[in-house]
């Protein structure tokens, strides 16, 4: 693939709902990071995964935010009981390595739109 | 706490005019910045990062951790450099990028 993939790229669904929406990396990228944007503000980081495991959890909201990436390559984040703040566009990043600093560089997805009527 | 401040929602110049678009960052370590940008319709991208050194597209940004700034700079603006510009930051060989609130570049003809 050429570069990172999320689907779907929009969203709607309801107050209370179940969603997921699932990233797919490019291939061979290790890292893999999940960041949401709110309207008028930068990405916020929310998880990240070196391979399957979450190496860093520590931006998910609530309890209601879950990530998985059972196989090491594809991602799904889900939100359950789904509120209108969680209103915003979910980005998905995948990097070669898990550093985000000298040795990496983010590569991200154009992102799937969620909106929560 | 890490934190990335960008002073200016929208920055607006003329063609040929200089660029700075402002960064400042608040960490307790030694940070690692970044300078991301968003094209109309397009992804969100690497631009330049501090330890580089280099200059893209004519941009540059040099780290100056006594006034914790990392200001981007052009010295003559395209129209082709409009676009979000974020500044990021991230601790020495960390694993996670903290992103400022934006800065939108329109360059007038």
């Amino acid at each position: 693939g050429a570069g990172v993939s999320q689907t779907p790229s929009n969203k709607v669904t309801e107050k209370g709902k179940y969603v997921e929406l699932r990233c797919d990396p490019i291939s061979g990228h290790t890292a893999l990071y999940w960041y949401r944007q709110s309207l008028g503000q930068g990405p916020e980081f929310l998880i990240y995964f070196q391979g399957t495991g979450a190496a860093d959890d520590s931006g998910l909201p609530n309890d209601r935010f879950f990530a998985v990436r059972p196989e090491g390559s594809v991602s799904t984040l889900k939100i359950q009981r789904t509120e209108r703040g969680d209103s915003a566009v979910y980005l998905c990043a995948s990097s070669l390595t898990g550093n985000s600093g000298s040795a990496g560089e983010l590569f991200f997805g154009e992102g799937s739109r969620l909106t929560v009527l | 706490a890490q934190r990335v401040t960008q002073p200016e929602k929208l920055l607006s110049v003329f063609k040929g005019a200089p660029v700075e678009l402002k960064c400042n960052y608040s960490y307790s370590g030694s940070p690692e910045l970044f300078w991301y940008v968003q094209y109309s319709r397009q992804r969100l991208q690497l631009l330049l990062r501090h330890i580089s050194r280099e200059s893209i597209k004519g941009f540059t940004a040099d780290l100056n951790k006594g006034e914790t700034s990392f200001h981007l700079k052009k010295p003559f603006a395209q129209e082709e450099d409009s676009a979000m510009y974020y500044c990021a930051l991230s601790g020495l060989g960390g694993n996670k990028l903290v992103f400022g609130a934006g800065t939108i570049l329109r360059v007038k003809s």
